[in-house]
């Protein structure tokens, strides 16, 4: 069965800092990996994802994220954060047709962005 | 038009009242889905509906009833629930359940139910 873990519950940043959000992955096969954003009482936004190639995903907003299959990882990153980067974090792994092409997400990391 | 909307925003109900959820998407996507998300929680997957017909349920009770009545509306009809439902339900869509799951599902906003 697939399965997303995110270590951090919340990790605050101070604006202009860097920030890397991790996420580790179970997966049988070749992971479908996401990441999405979703602000207070919002749905999900799509930030980036990853299937094949390049393993340095590049999304929207200044969003970067980097898949190493030997860390079953596929952590978020941003060189510079902005106040308006304090949402909930998700990280999914997507299913084949089979399943719905389900999409199992981790517990979420919550930012806070300091002035 | 490339978003996902759903109506209501905010819907407070009774245990014995009969309500429904709307989400709808003009993007000719063929896969729908509903999701709920309990509060600091992350979505979990209830209904995937393909080309109209219910492919996935993901063992939600009988008080949560989805329909799909055209390939750009997808419903939640709701009766009997019971306080521990109230969450963020959320819908949503896809272009089809293809071979692989590459393409990324597009989210309305959802709608915060509230049961009382």
């Amino acid at each position: 069965a697939q399965s997303v873990t995110q270590p951090d519950i919340h990790i605050t940043v101070s604006e202009g800092a860097s920030l890397e959000l991790r996420c580790n992955y179970s997966y049988g096969a070749t992971p479908y990996l996401f990441w999405y954003v979703q602000s207070p009482g919002q749905g999900l936004q799509l930030l980036l994802k990853y299937f094949s190639g390049d393993t340095l995903v590049q999304g929207i907003k200044g969003f970067e994220a980097e898949f190493k299959r030997s860390q079953s990882s596929f952590n978020l990153r941003k060189p510079s954060v902005h106040w308006s980067d304090a949402a909930e974090y998700f990280c999914a792994v997507g299913a084949r047709p089979a399943a719905g092409n389900k999409l199992t997400f981790g517990g979420g990391t919550r930012v806070l962005v300091k002035p | 038009d490339t978003e996902v909307t759903q109506t209501p925003k905010h819907l407070v109900m009774g245990m014995t009242n009969k309500k429904s959820l709307k989400c709808e998407q003009h993007m000719g996507h063929r896969a729908m889905y509903w999701y709920k998300q309990k509060a600091k929680k992350p979505p979990e997957l209830m209904f995937v509906y393909s080309y109209e017909k219910l492919s996935i349920n993901e063992s939600v009770p009988s008080r949560f009833s989805p329909e799909c009545p055209n390939s750009s509306l997808l419903n939640l009809h709701l009766h009997a629930l019971q306080p521990e439902d109230s969450a963020l339900y959320l819908c949503a869509s896809k272009p089809s359940l293809a071979r692989t799951p590459y393409n990324e599902q597009f989210f309305g906003p959802g709608t915060r139910l509230t049961v009382l």
